[in-house]
C-alpha cells in the first residue's frame, strides 16, 4: 500500500523559499503523477502543482511564479519549493499521489499533512 | 474564492440523507466525468469518497453516491451516521491552465 510523507521546516521566514519533500514508499513511483495541495486553517483545499517521472509540471497558475516541484526517482521522492513566502502561505501543505492524471481530479492517497508556519 | 462552489453547511439526523451540490463550468464539471469527493476529518488528511463522477473506492461505504446532472455534481450520504460528520470537498479536473479545482468545502453536521 502506498504511503507519502512530507518533511521540511516547520517554520519560514517571510520573504524566504519554503521547501517541502514527501517520500514515497510502499508503490510504483514511476507511473503516476505527484502532487501538493495546500489548505490554510479554516479554509479550503488548494491544488499548487504536480510532475510526473519524466519531470513535466503543471502549476497552479495563481502561483506558478513562485513555484517550482522536482522530483528524484532514485529516492522516490518530490519536493516543493515555494518562493518569497508571506503570511498567507502558511498552512497545512500535503502532497499526494493523482491516478490518471493528467486529465483526472483522483487524488489518492494523500500524506498526513505539513503544517509550514511564516513567521519572522 | 473557490473554482467550484458548494454550501457552506448542510445538516440531518441519524438515518436521514443529505445531499451537497456542486456547481461548476461547462470547462470542469460539465466537461468532464472526472469529479471527486473527499470527506475531511478534524485534523486529518483528506480521503477520497467518489471519483470519475460516481465511483466508488474500495472500502467506501455504499451509503455515499455521487451523481452529476450538467455543470452541477452532488454527494448524497443515505442513513447517516455520526461518523459521517466533516468537511467534504468536490474536486474537478478543468480545462485550461490549471488542471485541478476545488469546491470550498460543506461542513455536514449530524444532528
Amino acid at each position: 500500500q502506498v504511503q507519502l510523507q512530507e518533511s521540511g521546516p516547520g517554520l519560514v521566514k517571510p520573504s524566504e523559499t519554503l521547501s517541502l519533500t514527501c517520500t514515497v514508499s510502499g508503490g510504483s513511483f514511476s507511473i503516476y503523477y505527484w502532487s501538493w495541495i495546500r489548505q490554510p486553517a479554516g479554509k479550503g483545499l488548494e491544488w499548487i502543482g504536480r510532475i510526473n517521472r519524466s519531470g513535466s509540471t503543471s502549476y497552479n497558475p495563481s502561483l506558478k511564479s513562485r513555484v517550482t516541484v522536482s522530483i528524484d526517482t532514485s529516492k522516490n521522492q518530490f519536493s516543493l519549493k515555494l518562493t518569497s513566502v508571506t503570511a498567507a502561505d502558511t498552512a497545512v501543505y500535503y502532497c499526494a499521489r493523482e491516478v490518471g492524471a493528467p486529465s483526472t481530479s483522483t487524488i489518492d492517497p494523500w500524506g498526513q499533512g505539513s503544517l509550514v508556519t511564516v513567521s519572522s | 474564492q473557490s473554482a467550484l462552489t458548494q454550501p457552506a453547511s448542510v445538516s440531518g439526523s441519524p438515518g436521514q440523507s443529505i445531499t451537497i451540490s456542486c456547481t461548476g463550468t461547462s470547462s470542469d464539471v460539465g466537461r468532464y466525468n472526472l469529479v471527486s469527493w473527499y470527506q475531511q476529518h478534524p485534523g486529518k488528511a483528506p480521503k477520497i469518497m467518489i471519483y470519475e463522477d460516481n465511483k466508488r473506492p474500495s472500502g467506501v461505504s455504499n451509503r455515499f453516491t455521487g451523481s452529476k446532472s450538467g455543470n452541477t455534481a452532488s454527494l448524497t450520504v443515505s442513513g447517516l451516521q455520526a461518523e459521517d460528520e466533516a468537511d467534504y470537498y468536490c474536486c474537478s479536473h478543468a480545462t485550461g491552465t490549471t488542471f485541478v479545482v476545488f469546491g470550498g468545502g460543506t461542513k455536514l453536521t449530524v444532528l
